[in-house]
């Protein structure tokens, strides 16, 4: 079975400048996650997907980042402009069942995009 | 507001020996809880977890355990072997509200040969 996928694996802008990032979760996975993980800290969510239906974007700067999931399977995490501090990984994880479905859910992850702002 | 605190950056330990790390979290709404495992350049894979209406669950060489009167659960490893060297993070969230994870800063392990 395929694992999440994502593009590009690296990322060197300067502020200010836009940028955007590609993930392709497991096949059949209803439910899709993107994180930002800041250098010393843990995983950190943006936003939530539900099918192409944002469940949760309470935590995404929605000044400067967007997110869609078209169709219910590929997502895009933009940010425009960038600020120094987005420097992250932003990881993309899929899960197969719906949130609050009460069964046990586990995440799984893709390798992460490294966004280095200068 | 960090719902979820490991407080040791770091761990090393000797081949062989039990690696044990500890996680600390302050929602008693939270029911369900994960260890994920991440090496260098990768995303992070999960390793075991445990619902709250359990103390305990093993999987191995892994065990974790749930103290919920003292919202703790620390993940026991034995025998502890090289290749475990990798940083692990806990998590916790609610099932029945979203399934937001919630991730600890991580401990990164060393297993010394």
């Amino acid at each position: 079975e395929a694992g999440v996928a994502q593009s590009p694996r690296y990322k060197i802008i300067e502020k200010r400048q836009s940028v955007a990032f590609w993930c392709n979760p497991i096949s059949g996975h209803a439910t899709l996650y993107w994180y930002q993980q800041i250098l010393g800290q843990g995983p950190k969510l943006l936003i939530q997907f539900q099918n192409n239906g944002v469940v949760d974007d309470s935590q995404l700067p929605k000044d400067r980042f967007s997110a869609e999931r078209l169709k219910g399977v590929d997502s895009t995490l933009k940010i425009q402009p960038a600020k120094l501090e987005d420097s992250a990984v932003y990881l993309c994880a899929s899960s197969p069942h719906p949130p609050t479905s009460g069964r046990n859910n586990e995440q799984f992850f893709g390798p992460g995009t490294r966004l280095t702002v200068l | 507001d960090q719902q979820v605190k490991q407080n040791s950056p770091s761990l090393s330990v000797q081949e062989g020996r039990i690696s044990i790390l500890n996680c600390d979290y302050t929602n008693s709404m939270f029911d369900y809880f994960l260890w994920y495992k991440k090496y260098p350049a990768e995303g992070p894979t999960f390793l075991i977890s445990i619902s709250s209406i359990k103390d305990k669950n093993e999987d191995g060489r892994f065990t974790v355990f749930l103290n919920k009167s003292a919202k703790h659960l620390s993940l026991h490893i034995v025998p502890s072997q090289p290749g475990d060297s990798a940083v692990y993070f806990c998590a916790a969230t609610n099932l029945n509200t979203g399934n937001q994870f919630y991730f600890g800063t991580g401990t990164s392990l060393t297993v010394i040969p």
